[in-house]
């Protein structure tokens, strides 16, 4: 079965930037759909964004919409979030899955905290 | 705020069942099927159960989900330690074109 793990989360002021990569461990991800998941230590799960295998199909959860980009290089087998403009309310661990595109039996990585503080 | 609601703690003893909740609505649950996830703390979220109903390989029996209108419950039966664990319910919202989660329940074993 497919594992992911993310990477790049850290320290970042309010406004600043950061680049999540998710890596696969086989090749390629296949015919489905990547997604990404974030959470605020202690709350609930939210959706944050998808994209196809095709690189299609890209949509985003409103309260990131203008300042996250999702993409993926299928020749790396690696997915990325740039996320610009970051807020404080963005501060959470961010978790990459593999599932269809309703988020059915999905496969998750274990996480990377982004902390969003001056 | 969540969209789907659980409780946010359930305990039981070695042994014992325990029930989770997690309500929703007719755009969510009551369109679409239920998965379940046991999450560790560091870990990835494993898949418990999907459709509704269905265990993948490798998850034992005492894990079963079911499903009722706009309501769906993970059941724990024969409680262990190594359950001690945050379970999320997920389904896919047709109003919000995306999925939505219930904010997790702690299960203590006690």
């Amino acid at each position: 079965e497919v594992q992911l793990v993310e990477s790049g989360g850290g320290l970042v002021q309010p406004g600043g930037s950061l680049r999540l990569s998710c890596a696969a461990s086989e090749l390629p991800f296949g015919s489905n759909w990547i997604h990404w998941v974030r959470q605020v230590p202690g709350k609930g799960m939210v959706w944050v964004s998808r994209i196809r295998s095709d690189g299609t199909g890209v949509a985003y959860a409103d309260s990131v919409k203008g300042r996250f980009t999702i993409s993926r290089d299928n020749a790396k087998n690696t997915l990325y979030l740039e996320m610009n403009s970051l807020r404080i309310e963005d501060t959470a661990v961010y978790f990459c899955a593999r599932a269809n595109r309703y988020f059915d039996e999905a496969v998750w990585g274990p996480g990377t905290l982004v902390t969003v503080s001056s | 705020q969540s969209v789907l609601t659980q409780p946010s703690s359930a305990s039981g003893t070695p042994g014992q069942m325990v029930t989770i909740s997690c309500s929703g609505n007719a755009s969510n649950i009551g369109s679409n099927t239920v998965n379940w996830y046991q999450h560790l703390p560091g870990a990835a979220p494993k898949l418990l159960i999907h459709n509704n109903i269905q265990r993948p390989s490798g998850v034992p029996d005492r894990f079963s989900g079911s499903k009722s209108g706009t309501s769906a419950s993970l059941a724990i039966s024969g409680l262990q330690s190594e359950d001690e664990a945050d379970y999320h319910c997920a389904v896919w919202d047709d109003s919000l074109n995306g999925p939505v989660f219930g904010g997790g329940t702690k299960v203590t074993v006690l």
